[in-house]
């Protein structure tokens, strides 16, 4: 079974710009969570999406949104870049329906905000 | 409020020894505990579970405990191996749809 997929893995953008990341659960996974790890934060929750439905979001400002399509596939999407937007972003895919079970974590995307 | 702890940011250790990590919380009645494991540039994999009527669980060479009466779960990595060096992540659920990890802590095994 494939694993978790987010795509681009990296990516450059400047300040005030806009971007959109995307993350392909594993199969028959229909719960998807959205993370920000940053060396002095760690890994912190943003938010959490089941059956296209938001759940649950962490404490980020409105800059950062997600949606979640049919398929179960999720993009979040952060808009007015600023230099502390810098981090790795993880996706994480969940068999259960709880969002608190086990989470399988793709590669992530590696942002830098210049 | 909620606050999940991890012992120490880094630990070293020499091969073959164990290895024991601390996962402390405040605040959090979990229903359970996860451990996970990162290498650098990575997503998080994941390790082992235990539930709150758990005292003990057992992966190959991991060892969790979890104690809910002192809120504290400890991690242990028996018969370490230069590729267990990694920063192990303790996670709980705070409330419905969302876990909560910890800062980690970084294990470098010494050959």
């Amino acid at each position: 079974k494939a694993g978790v997929t987010q795509t681009p893995r990296y990516l450059i953008k400047t300040r005030g710009q806009q971007v959109t990341l995307s993350c392909s659960p594993i199969s028959g996974h229909r719960s998807v969570s959205w993370y920000q790890q940053t060396p002095g934060q760690g890994l912190q929750f943003l938010f959490e999406y089941f059956s296209e439905t938001q759940r649950n979001k962490g404490n980020f400002p409105g800059r950062f949104s997600g949606r979640q399509f049919s398929n179960s596939r999720s993009e979040m999407n952060v808009s007015t870049l600023e230099l502390g937007d810098s981090a790795l972003y993880l996706c994480a895919s969940i068999r259960g329906t709880s969002g608190r079970e086990t989470q399988y974590f793709g590669p992530g995307t590696r942002l830098l905000v210049l | 409020s909620q606050k999940i702890e991890q012992n120490s940011e880094a630990l070293n250790i020499q091969e073959g020894k164990t290895a024991t990590l601390t996962c402390n919380y405040t605040n959090y009645s979990p229903a359970y505990l996860q451990w996970y494991r990162q290498d650098p540039g990575r997503g998080p994999v994941f390790l082992l579970l235990i539930r709150e009527n758990e005292k003990e669980k057992r992966k190959e060479r991991l060892k969790v405990t979890f104690d809910t009466t002192l809120k504290q779960s400890l991690f242990h990595i028996t018969a370490s191996q230069p590729a267990d060096s990694a920063t192990y992540l303790c996670a709980l659920n705070s409330n419905d749809y969302k876990l909560s990890f910890g800062a980690g802590t970084t294990v470098t095994v010494r050959a």
